[in-house]
């Protein structure tokens, strides 16, 4: 069991330029999540896959934002036109077992500032 | 609506005290789990303890110990005996039985142990 993994850790981009980043669940995790977290403020739910679906997505992720998981393997997080706002923690997180009673295993995260 | 609140900001405490940790939930659901997780500096989440809506027996994991009494909503931690690495950001969360997807996280209690 090595973890969750993302990547980068951190990533200093100008508003208005695109960044991705990437998270590797641990291996037997059908279940993959983003989330966001902002200081001082506990993590906010974005989106969720199941294997290769994305299943749900907060009104957090608005249309500049974009999730993927091919095969159900690694998942990408891709902003579009950053701005200031978007500057926070982003963390990804995995499961297996009943969604709901199934502890959620994170990563370290990736952090953006954006200038 | 679900909801998780975690009244104390910050904490400290100096080194082999007791601390408790205090959380308070709302939510109309009947069936509903709820988590503490340990935020240290280096950022990981890290699992500490669930525990369901129907198990309100306490529990106790060497320094740690768990308080749930739904007459008052509350789901609160205990650490015996305060250590240095103690110190991390605490997180109470809550998952529903028909919202499994969602974590709903309060905005956590940062614990600083004095040593």
């Amino acid at each position: 069991d090595t973890g969750v993994s993302q990547d980068p850790r951190h990533k200093i981009t100008k508003r208005g330029q695109n960044v991705t980043f990437r998270c590797d669940p641990i291996s037997e995790h059908n279940r993959l999540y983003w989330y966001r977290q902002t200081l001082g403020q506990g993590p906010e739910f974005l989106t969720y896959f199941q294997n290769e679906a994305q299943l749900e997505k907060s009104r957090l992720l608005s249309d500049r934002f974009s999730a993927e998981r091919p095969k159900g393997s690694f998942s990408t997080l891709e902003i579009q036109r950053t701005e200031q706002g978007d500057s926070a923690m982003y963390l990804c997180a995995s499961s297996s077992g009943q969604a709901y009673n199934s502890p959620l295993h994170f990563g370290n995260g990736t952090r953006l500032t954006v200038t | 609506a679900q909801k998780v609140t975690q009244a104390q900001t910050e904490i400290s405490v100096v080194e082999k005290e007791d601390v408790t940790l205090d959380c308070v939930y709302e939510t109309r659901d009947t069936t509903y789990y709820l988590f503490w997780y340990k935020q240290p500096p280096s950022g990981e989440l890290v699992f500490l303890i669930r525990r369901n809506s129907f198990d309100e027996q306490n529990e106790i994991s060497g320094r740690y110990s768990w308080n749930f009494q739904k007459s008052t909503s509350s789901f609160n931690f205990t650490i015996t005996a305060s250590q240095v690495v103690d110190s991390a950001v605490y997180f109470c969360a809550l998952t529903l039985s028909n919202t499994g997807n969602q974590f709903y996280f309060g905005t956590g209690t940062s614990l600083t142990v004095i040593p």
